[in-house]
């Protein structure tokens, strides 16, 4: 069965430096998304991508936070200088249709991938 | 803002219970919404995707309905199994309308005693 995966699981950064998180989304999937969980809260949207932009963000992805597909499979999120409060477990997840396309919703399920776990020291 | 709560944050029932977690949402005018479970230090798997025309959905021992016009949606869980101990978090989308992005709730921590 088709899976999004990501790399690496775990990451370990001194603050100030750059990190990229890596994600390779379901084949046939035209949306795709990061989001946050810090331990013991909930998950937090960051952004969502169509069509080679961003579609939508919340108010955590700030500039220091940018997102790429560099090629036809990966999905990246880059986080310039790291910060203490960075520390948490990075999810992504794609989804075959959504709303920025207005496709039918029925393709818009999200299929999460198995993490990085990101720690700044 | 959409906001999402779900009730009970925690519980733990002997094996073989029929089980109903609750969710709630503060924003009614959504297209969607989608259940997961997480197991400790683990990433989401989806349970189910109900679409706000439909009113419930099913797959296996588990069943999810929506209320929109209450902001409501119910997870129930047939025959509960050891296995099916994890935590159960709620999602809509992220602006309540037109979001690609999801809004989840803290979640239910289920315990199914052997």
């Amino acid at each position: 069965e088709p899976e999004v995966t990501q790399t690496p699981s775990h990451q370990v950064t001194q603050m100030g430096q750059e990190v990229i998180l890596r994600c390779v989304p379901i084949s046939n999937h035209l949306y795709f998304y990061w989001y946050r969980q810090i331990l013991g809260q909930k998950v937090e949207f960051l952004v969502s991508f169509y069509n080679n932009e961003i579609s939508e963000k919340s108010e955590i992805f700030d500039d220091q936070f940018s997102v790429e597909r560099p090629d036809g499979s990966n999905f990246t999120l880059k986080i310039r200088s790291t910060k203490l409060e960075d520390s948490a477990m990075y999810f992504c997840a794609s989804s075959e249709g959504g709303l920025s396309g207005r496709t039918a919703f029925t393709y818009n399920e999200q299929f999460f991938g198995p993490g990085t776990r990101l720690t700044v020291l | 803002k959409q906001e999402v709560t779900q009730i009970p944050a925690a519980l733990s029932v002997p094996e073989g219970e029929n089980l109903v977690l609750n969710c709630s949402f503060t924003d009614s005018a959504i297209y969607n919404l989608q259940w997961f479970r997480q197991d400790p230090g683990k990433g989401l798997t989806s349970l189910l995707l109900i679409q706000s025309s439909q009113r419930e959905q099913t797959s296996g021992r588990l069943n999810a309905s929506l209320d929109k016009s209450s902001g409501r949606s119910t997870l129930y869980i047939a025959a509960s199994q050891p296995g099916d101990s994890a935590t159960y978090l709620c999602a809509v989308p992220y602006s309540g309308g037109g979001a690609d992005g999801l809004t989840f709730g803290k979640g239910t921590h289920l315990i199914i005693q052997p």
